[in-house]
């Protein structure tokens, strides 16, 4: 099982350059989620989807952006790198229904450092 | 706005001892309570998942309760060991908010041999 999948484990890149941060589960969840995590802080809510074509803000979605055209990837988007998101990023999934609410499954997360 | 808080941030305790771990939220409309664990450069797994109905859930050496009407949950985990050495966070999920968790920063578990 290979449950979240995140690519790539490192990154860093200049002020200024883009890059995409993939995400793919395969337990067929319906809710996706993108987080980041400062040092000594907890996990902070980026966007997230209920299903494929829907997306929305976060806690903190400022500088970033997402998409989801399939149930399994939900791809988060850099398009100017800023120092301020230098973080660790995680994605997760869950399977979620009006009546019930499973635990997030998450990915091992994408450490970004931006100079 | 949920604001969920772990204290103590760090602990260590001898190999053998209970651990107790805390976590308060000031907003009691939860639909559930989760508990996670992290390692150095990993991303969290989910230990116990206590719905709003419950007082408590139990896996193992885990046992979670929760009482929302004092804001607060706590995770017991029994006869610790080296190995239960690493983060815990837990993370409240409001009852409206789409299943959006409002984590708290975590608490830093080290068992000494």
């Amino acid at each position: 099982n290979a449950g979240v999948t995140q690519t790539p484990k490192f990154r860093i890149l200049k002020i200024g350059q883009s890059m995409t941060l993939q995400c793919a589960q395969d337990m067929n969840h319906n809710y996706m989620y993108w987080y980041r995590q400062d040092p000594g802080m907890g996990l902070k809510l980026i966007y997230y989807s209920v299903g494929a074509g829907i997306t929305d803000k976060g806690e903190v979605p400022n500088g970033y952006n997402v998409s989801r055209s399939t149930t399994e990837d939900f791809p988060l988007r850099l398009e100017l790198a800023a120092p301020s998101q230098t973080s660790v990023y995680f994605c997760a999934s869950s399977y979620s229904t009006g009546y019930s609410n499973q635990p997030q499954h998450f990915g091992d997360g994408t450490r970004l450092s931006i100079l | 706005k949920q604001e969920v808080t772990q204290i103590p941030a760090a602990l260590s305790v001898p190999e053998g001892e209970n651990l107790v771990l805390n976590c308060s939220f000031t907003d009691s409309a939860i639909y559930n309570l989760q508990w996670f664990r992290q390692d150095p450069g990993k991303g969290l797994t989910s230990l116990l998942l206590i719905q709003s109905s419950q007082r408590e859930q139990t896996s193992g050496r885990l046992n979670a309760s929760l009482d929302k009407s004092s804001g607060r949950s706590t995770l017991y985990i029994a006869a610790s060991q080296p190995g239960d050495s690493a983060t815990y966070l837990c993370a409240a999920l409001q009852t409206d908010s789409w299943g959006k968790l409002q984590f708290g920063a975590g608490t830093q578990v080290v068992v000494t041999p």
